[in-house]
């Protein structure tokens, strides 16, 4: 079975550091795997995707993550967070052998000023 | 483009009684998908359909009913609800099964 964890309920950082919110993965084969992000009152939005090739994804807004198979970890991350980035992280994957994408439970992000 | 469209935004219900929810795409998507958010659960998959006329149980089928009658929409039933089922619920869709996931913007849900 899959399962996808968030082990922080909630991550909070200063205005201008580094920010990182963790995912770890447990899927058969070779993982596909998702960051979305949900800001109140709204629906998840697609921030990036790893399926295969380098391990450091680049997605929007300045976010990326890195791969790491042996870790079974895929981490998002950003150089310099904004207040604005404050909001709801998941987690998401599947392998290809699988009907459905699994979620993790989610990670609040608060970008202090 | 619109994306994707559910109603309605809100609903309150009495136990037992029933209602549907609809989600409606625009993009041609084959896949549709109906979540359920609860507190620290993250997404539960509740019932997918991978085209027009197919429909298919995820995570948390019980007491939901789908149907996909039309490629553009999803649409979700509660015959009776419980207060189990007070819950924020989401649609999506995708092109292809491991592509990425397109969400309307929920719906809140209550049974009392």
């Amino acid at each position: 079975a899959q399962s996808v964890a968030q082990p922080e309920d909630q991550v909070n950082v200063a205005e201008g550091n580094p920010l990182t919110v963790k995912c770890t993965y447990s899927v058969s084969g070779n993982p596909y795997l998702f960051w979305y992000v949900q800001y109140p009152n709204r629906g998840l939005q697609f921030l990036l995707k790893y399926i295969t090739g380098d391990n450091l994804v680049k997605g929007s807004y300045g976010f990326e993550a890195e791969f790491n198979k042996s870790q079974t970890s895929f981490h998002l991350k950003k150089p310099s967070a904004l207040v604005s980035d404050s909001a709801l992280y998941f987690c998401a994957a599947f392998s290809g052998s699988a009907r459905q994408l699994t979620f993790g439970s989610g990670t609040q992000l608060t970008v202090l000023p | 483009n619109a994306g994707v469209t559910q109603t309605p935004k809100f609903r309150v219900l009495k136990t037992g009684q029933s209602m549907t929810l609809l989600c409606a795409q625009d993009m041609n998507h084959e896949y549709m998908y109906w979540y359920r958010q609860d507190p620290g659960m993250g997404l539960r998959l509740i019932h997918y359909s991978v085209g027009e006329g197919t429909t298919a149980k995820g995570e948390v089928p019980d007491g939901y009913n789908v149907s996909r009658l039309k490629k553009q929409n999803f649409l979700l039933g509660l015959e009776s609800a419980a207060p189990s089922q007070t819950s924020v619920y989401f649609c999506a869709s995708s092109y292809l099964r491991n592509e990425k996931l397109f969400f309307g913007s929920g719906t809140q849900l209550s049974v009392l």
